[in-house]
């Protein structure tokens, strides 16, 4: 059930491109990315709820595939502050309205001057 | 707008004692998540409660944890007779409902000497 990422870990030039996949055996309602720096708490980056649907910040874009069952998050023009690990979390549908994440295990990004 | 509240950023605790830790969660917000993360791990899912209810507990250890969101107050989670393996990151975060993006508190450290 927990959704696999890809790459493990990226190197980078500030400037250049990077994306990181999230794929899933199970049906995908929807898909939250995040990004945590060393130490520090996890931030929502975006959610994506539709198939197809493209979302934007900054110049951190992501799509979802719904029938694919997989996300990708594209970091354009990186900068240094992208550093940290990215993790993806798709939502699993319990009873009610009840949901909960379920995590990746994160790609470690590391952009370089 | 505080955001979530976790206390305290950092605990020691000796082997046997007890550790709890607190989690305030944003205001408007009734879903509450705890997870643990070890250095360079991803987040491990441990429990999901709302308010006096715990929802799914299938992440937490069957002894020595435990955790509640009573009416009034913080949710706790209580660790009884701390050992070794139970040092590491445990974060809380929220959500105003179940399928909506997650808030992090900063975390708790939790160090068992």
């Amino acid at each position: 059930q927990q959704p696999v990422q890809s790459p493990q870990a990226v190197i980078l030039r500030e400037g250049e491109d990077a994306v990181i996949n999230c794929s899933s055996s199970k049906a995908l309602y929807s898909v939250h990315w995040y990004r945590q720096k060393h130490g520090e708490a996890p931030v929502f980056l975006m959610i994506l709820l539709k198939g197809g649907e493209q979302k934007g910040h900054e110049k951190i874009s992501a799509s979802f595939n719904e029938k694919k069952q997989q996300s990708s998050l594209y970091l354009t023009a990186s900068q240094l502050s992208y550093s940290g690990t990215y993790f993806c979390g798709t939502e699993q549908k319990m009873a009610g309205n009840n949901r909960k994440l379920i995590w990746g295990l994160g790609t470690s990004l590391a952009v370089n001057p | 707008n505080a955001g979530v509240m976790q206390n305290p950023r950092h605990l020691v605790r000796r082997r046997g004692q007890e550790a709890r830790l607190r989690c305030s969660p944003m205001k408007g917000h009734s879903h509450v998540y705890w997870y643990r993360q070890l250095p360079e791990e991803g987040l491990k899912f441990m429990v999901y409660l709302q308010k006096e209810n715990i929802i799914d507990e299938s992440g937490m250890p069957k002894e020595r944890f435990s955790a509640e969101f009573p009416k009034e107050g913080p949710s706790i989670l209580r660790i009884q007779q701390v050992v070794r393996g139970d040092s590491a990151a445990y974060f809380c975060a929220s959500s105003r409902a179940g399928g909506d993006g997650y808030t992090f508190g900063s975390g708790t450290r939790l160090t068992v000497v």
